[in-house]
């Protein structure tokens, strides 16, 4: 059974600060990864996504992503908060076939100036 | 740039009404997928199709909705009748024979 944890229902960042967006998962086989964000009013759009083709995952907008399978982590970060990053960020399990996808409760993040 | 579109993006209707929510997938994207996001329950994977085969509805409350896939261009979801606790936005998105799903900008729907 695959499940996804989200750590941090809220984070809040200064502009020009490293974002650091926490992520959990738990699959009974190789699992696909994803990061999404989601604006106000708006759908869900693909930051970066993992498939077993390298730990790290750089994605848009300056968002990376490392797999670390002993702690069964996927972190979202980026170095340098910027106002427009502001959001709700969603990761997300699926398994490699794409048949079930899982999505994590969101994190939403709040950028100060 | 290839999108998937929904229509209606707003719908305001009346307890007991039927309601349709429209999903045009990308062209040669071949997985569909239906979406239903609350504040309280979050983003729920209501049901899921494979060229245009309903592979998956077990999120979905069967006494009163249904998803179909017309054709490969039209999927849709419909509500019958509408209820109060149906007020969400409801997300569509579509696949490749890859994972990566794409996803419509939702119809936010309230019943009253």
């Amino acid at each position: 059974a695959q499940s996804v944890t989200q750590l941090d229902s809220h984070v809040s960042v200064s502009e020009g600060t490293p974002v650091l967006l926490r992520c959990n998962y738990s699959s009974s086989y190789s699992p696909s990864l994803f990061w999404y964000v989601q604006h106000p009013n708006k759908g869900l759009q693909l930051l970066l996504k993992y498939t077993s083709a390298a730990t790290l995952v750089k994605g848009i907008n300056g968002f990376e992503a490392e797999f670390k399978k002993s702690e069964t982590s996927f972190h979202l970060t980026k170095p340098s908060a910027h106002m427009s990053d502001a959001a709700e960020y969603f990761c997300v399990v699926s398994d490699q076939g794409g048949f079930k996808t899982i999505f994590g409760a969101g994190t939403r993040l709040f950028v100060k100036a | 740039d290839a999108r998937v579109t929904q229509t209606p993006r707003h719908k305001v209707t009346e307890m007991g009404q039927e309601v349709t929510m429209r999903c045009q997938p990308i062209l040669g994207h071949n997985t569909v997928f239906w979406y239903r996001q609350t504040m309280m329950q979050g983003l729920e994977l209501l049901a899921y199709f494979r060229n245009r085969a309903p592979l998956d509805d077990s999120g979905m409350p069967k006494d009163r909705f249904s998803a179909e896939m017309p054709d490969a261009t039209l999927a849709t979801l419909k509500i019958q009748p509408s209820e109060p606790r149906d007020s969400a936005v409801y997300f569509c998105a579509s696949a490749p024979s890859t994972d990566t799903q794409y996803f419509g900008p939702g119809t936010r729907l309230t019943v009253l």
